[in-house]
């Protein structure tokens, strides 16, 4: 069956730094990929997506390229600010955007 | 800009009582969805609903699981008798059409006693 495993967190940085948040997947076939983000006290949003192997998402300056041949969907940002302190998770879904299959989630703490 | 609104945030209930969880989805979507994630755990799909009907469930979505749409607006997730594992965060999402981005609700803690 499908599943999602996202580095454990919390991820604690000083503004400015450089992130990476892993996640690896198994699925059958050709999954879509997605990173949701959970701000305090509200909804999971979409952040970003790929469709197809070697795509790349990017959003709000996060970037997370499809790779296929190490089913990876790691996120990326050069930059973090205070305002990119929430839980991000990683999901994938083989329908499109229907049923997801998500990771646990990686709190991000960013420090001025 | 159009929200999931989920009520309450936060339910503490009895172990053996009934709850209900309640959502509003964003007003023009037809496909709804329920997922929940354990404390420490990932968030895992329950069901998802769509013309009235349960389109798709998972093997958590037990006989003790229900959800109905009573009047064209809510979405509700009916728990009959509630266990102790039954306490967790739970989300309800909404989409407009298959091919379009589902939008989630801030979510209900459930704490079973």
């Amino acid at each position: 069956g499908n599943s999602v495993t996202q580095m454990e967190g919390p991820v604690t940085l000083s503004e400015e730094a450089f992130l990476t948040i892993n996640c690896t997947y198994t699925a059958t076939g050709y999954p879509s990929l997605f990173w949701y983000v959970q701000y305090p006290g509200e909804g999971l949003q979409l952040l970003l997506k790929a469709t197809k192997a070697d795509d790349k998402g990017s959003n709000k300056g996060f970037e997370a390229t499809y790779r296929k041949e190490t089913t990876s969907f790691h996120l990326e940002k050069g930059s973090v600010q205070v305002s990119d302190s929430a839980v991000y998770f990683c999901a994938l879904s083989n329908t499109g955007y229907s049923t997801l299959t998500f990771g646990k989630g990686t709190m991000l703490l960013v420090s001025p | 800009e159009p929200e999931v609104t989920q009520t309450p945030s936060h339910q503490v209930t009895q172990m053996g009582q009934e709850v209900i969880l309640r959502c509003v989805p964003i007003s023009n979507h037809l496909y709804f969805y329920w997922y929940r994630q354990i404390l420490g755990q990932k968030v895992e799909f329950l069901v998802s609903f769509y013309n009235n009907e349960i389109s798709e469930k998972s093997e958590i979505f037990d006989d003790q699981f229900s959800v109905e749409r009573p009047d064209g607006s809510n979405f509700t997730l009916k728990i009959r008798s509630t266990k102790l594992e039954d306490s967790a965060m739970y989300f309800c999402a909404s989409r407009r059409r298959e091919d379009t981005e589902a939008f989630f609700g801030q979510g209900t803690r459930l704490t079973v006693v």
